[in-house]
């Protein structure tokens, strides 16, 4: 069964850092991984897709990479600002069960002024 | 741009009653998807209708049921709450003409079971 981790669960920077949140899974038979952002009390905002034969996505301050061979995925973002504060998820759509995605239980961001 | 709409926004009911909880999105989206986010337990797939006129059980239905009432319309019933299905539940939707089609949310509609 695929599982998808994210480590730290929560993370707390000064404004300006440029920083790195990571996710992992277990099992590479994926079409794609996808990043969301996730606001107190709101929905899931899709940030970046990067499907299985992309190694990077980038938009913005943000950027995503894809080593699907060590099932490892990382979101860059750049010049972090207190309005990047949020819960980031990412979630695996595996080739086995294209329409259930596995969501890793997220890193929650805090950016202080 | 509206998006994925979802109603009611906050819900209270008692244990044995039932709801149906709605869902638009109006951006001709092929698929759309019901989960509920508990904490500690991640978002979890509930069903999916990868397509107008079809339904999929997803990881955990039981206790719900869907309808695809058309294109646009995804709705998700409760026929009798219990307190386990306390929880938040979200309504997403994605092009679905390829599995490399990003989802796209809604706000969530907040549950109380009593």
């Amino acid at each position: 069964k695929q599982e998808v981790t994210q480590i730290p669960a929560a993370l707390s920077v000064p404004e300006g850092e440029n920083l790195v949140l990571n996710c992992s899974f277990t099992d590479s038979a994926i079409y794609n991984l996808q990043w969301f952002r996730q606001d107190p009390g709101k929905g899931l905002t899709s940030l970046l897709l990067i499907q299985s034969s992309q190694r990077e996505q980038t938009s913005g301050r943000l950027n995503a990479s894809l080593d699907k061979s060590s099932g490892r995925s990382t979101l860059y973002i750049a010049a972090s600002q207190p309005g990047d504060s949020a819960t980031y998820l990412c979630a695996v759509r595996p080739i086995n069960a294209g329409n259930m995605l596995t969501f890793g239980g997220g890193t929650r961001l805090m950016v202080k002024p | 741009n509206a998006g994925v709409t979802q109603t009611p926004k906050f819900q209270v009911l008692k244990t044995g009653q039932s709801m149906t909880l709605q869902c638009a999105q109006d951006m001709n989206h092929n698929s759309m998807y019901w989960y509920r986010q508990d904490p500690g337990m991640g978002l979890r797939l509930i069903y999916y209708s990868a397509s107008e006129g079809t339904t999929d059980k997803g990881e955990v239905p039981n206790g719900y049921n869907v309808s695809r009432l058309n294109k646009r319309e995804f709705s998700l019933r409760l026929e009798s709450a219990a307190p386990s299905q306390t929880s938040v539940y979200f309504c997403a939707s994605s092009a679905g003409r390829n599995y490399n089609s990003p989802l796209h949310f809604g706000n969530g509609t907040r549950l109380t079971v009593t």
